[in-house]
């Protein structure tokens, strides 16, 4: 049982590239959420969903796109990456009542 | 969403008990109250979840008053290893709305 998968776990972009990170789940969890960290920083909610199919904005969406097409997954799209989107990202997914489960980051840094 | 208002840092001492106070005024009736743990380049880490009253797990205890519009997480006898950022969440059990952190607590313990 893996749990949160985030890929890849580190990525160096240039100003304008794009990029597409993955969070996969295996508990069967509804809701999915990608969040980023600044250093020294709480999370910011990006965005999330609440189930297959349907995403919806958080806190910080601009510059990001999300896509839930299969229940398992949750895809976090940057299109044209900036220097402001240097973060670490986070994915969490829980069940109804459950808790959050996180996977391990991704520590984005682009240039 | 209930926003949450916790103290930036404390300190204490290994051996000590150690008790995290959040107001969260505005907490809706199907509102749980969950509190995680996050270490440096780590995801966080759940903690506790309660409702009401008192709840008591191998690593806490989380105390919400009768009106729940405060929680304490409690730890006891904390060591060096409980040093970390500790967060308050509350948010629907069942709901469709984004999960918000807040800014959390810094706990450092001293030898």
């Amino acid at each position: 049982n893996a749990g949160v998968t985030q890929t890849p776990k580190f990525r160096v972009l240039k100003t304008g590239q794009s990029m597409t990170l993955l969070c996969a789940q295996d508990m069967n969890h509804e809701y999915m959420y990608w969040y980023r960290q600044d250093p020294g920083m709480g999370l910011r909610l990006i965005h999330y969903s609440v189930g297959e199919g349907t995403t919806a904005k958080g806190e910080v969406p601009d510059g990001y796109n999300v896509s839930r097409l299969k229940k398992q997954n949750f895809l976090l799209g940057l299109e044209s990456a900036a220097p402001s989107q240097t973060s670490v990202y986070f994915c969490a997914s829980r069940g109804s009542t459950s808790p959050l489960h996180f996977g391990n980051g991704t520590r984005l840094t682009v240039t | 969403l209930a926003k949450t208002t916790q103290p930036i840092s404390m300190d204490s001492y290994e051996g000590q008990e150690v008790n995290i106070t959040c107001s969260h005024n505005n907490i809706a009736t199907n509102d749980y109250i969950t509190w995680y743990q996050q270490f440096p380049s780590q995801g966080p880490r759940f903690i506790i979840q309660g409702y009401k009253t008192k709840v008591t797990n191998e690593v806490a205890s989380l105390f919400i008053p009768a009106d729940r519009k405060s929680s304490t997480l409690s730890l006891p006898r904390v060591s060096l290893s409980d040093t970390a950022v500790y967060y308050c969440l509350v948010g629907p059990g069942g709901g469709a709305d984004g999960l918000t952190f807040g800014k959390g607590t810094h706990l450092i313990i001293q030898p």
